[in-house]
């Protein structure tokens, strides 16, 4: 099945240290990658795209991510997390032909000053 | 408004119930996506419209579960008979034109339902 995996549960970061939040995809044909964030009392927003070309994306808030076909992997990273940056992380994934989206479960963010 | 706009943002509801849930797009956005939110879960699928049809319905969980969008911007999720189950957040998100792999779709804050 197409699906997209977050094997982190939960993850926890000093501010200001560096920040990389895992994503492994599983689709047949070069798929269409997302990363959302989910804030308290906030809807899910768009950090970032990924469907072919560079294989580094760059997103708002000063995260990128960098797809990897041999590990098929997309994950997400920022050099230094601010506190605000706490939140929910979904990956999502989806195939050409199917306007929609496939979430992760989700990886909750806490950061410690 | 500004953004997607979800009512209510609290729905508590009896077992057996019929609730219906509201959507309001971002003005002149073609597509609209209805998704569910489960308890420590990632958004699931529920329908896509275009307009006023619905190009794909293939998340719609059961017969219980109904939704309509008649003039193509307000959409209403319906569902009938409620059961425990369907406790969840669901959610709602806009996008201009195509679909969300496209274009960047935009979701509201949801609406939390309860069925007691």
């Amino acid at each position: 099945a197409q699906s997209v995996t977050q094997p982190d549960i939960h993850i926890t970061v000093s501010e200001g240290a560096s920040l990389e939040l895992r994503c492994n995809y599983s689709y047949g044909a070069t798929p269409y990658l997302f990363w959302y964030v989910q804030s308290p009392g906030q809807g899910l927003q768009l950090l970032l795209k990924y469907f072919s070309g560079d294989t580094l994306v760059q997103g708002i808030k000063g995260f990128e991510a960098e797809f990897k076909r041999s590990q098929s992997s997309f994950n997400l990273r920022k050099p230094s997390v601010h506190w605000s940056d706490a939140a929910e992380y979904f990956c999502a994934g989806g195939s050409g032909g199917y306007q929609k989206v496939t979430f992760g479960t989700g990886t909750k963010l806490q950061v410690i000053p | 408004g500004a953004g997607v706009s979800q009512t209510p943002s609290n729905k508590v509801t009896e077992k057996g119930k019929y609730v219906e849930l509201r959507c309001d797009p971002i003005s002149g956005h073609t597509a609209l996506y209805w998704y569910r939110q489960s308890l420590g879960q990632g958004p699931e699928f529920l329908i896509y419209f275009q307009g006023t049809g619905a190009a794909d319905d293939s998340g719609l969980p059961n017969d219980r579960f109904f939704a309509v969008r008649p003039e193509g911007s307000v959409s209403t999720l319906k569902i009938q008979r409620t059961e425990r189950g369907d406790s969840a957040v669901y959610l709602c998100a806009s996008s201009l034109t195509g679909g969300m792999l496209d274009t960047e779709a935009f979701f509201g804050q949801g609406t939390r339902l309860t069925v007691v």
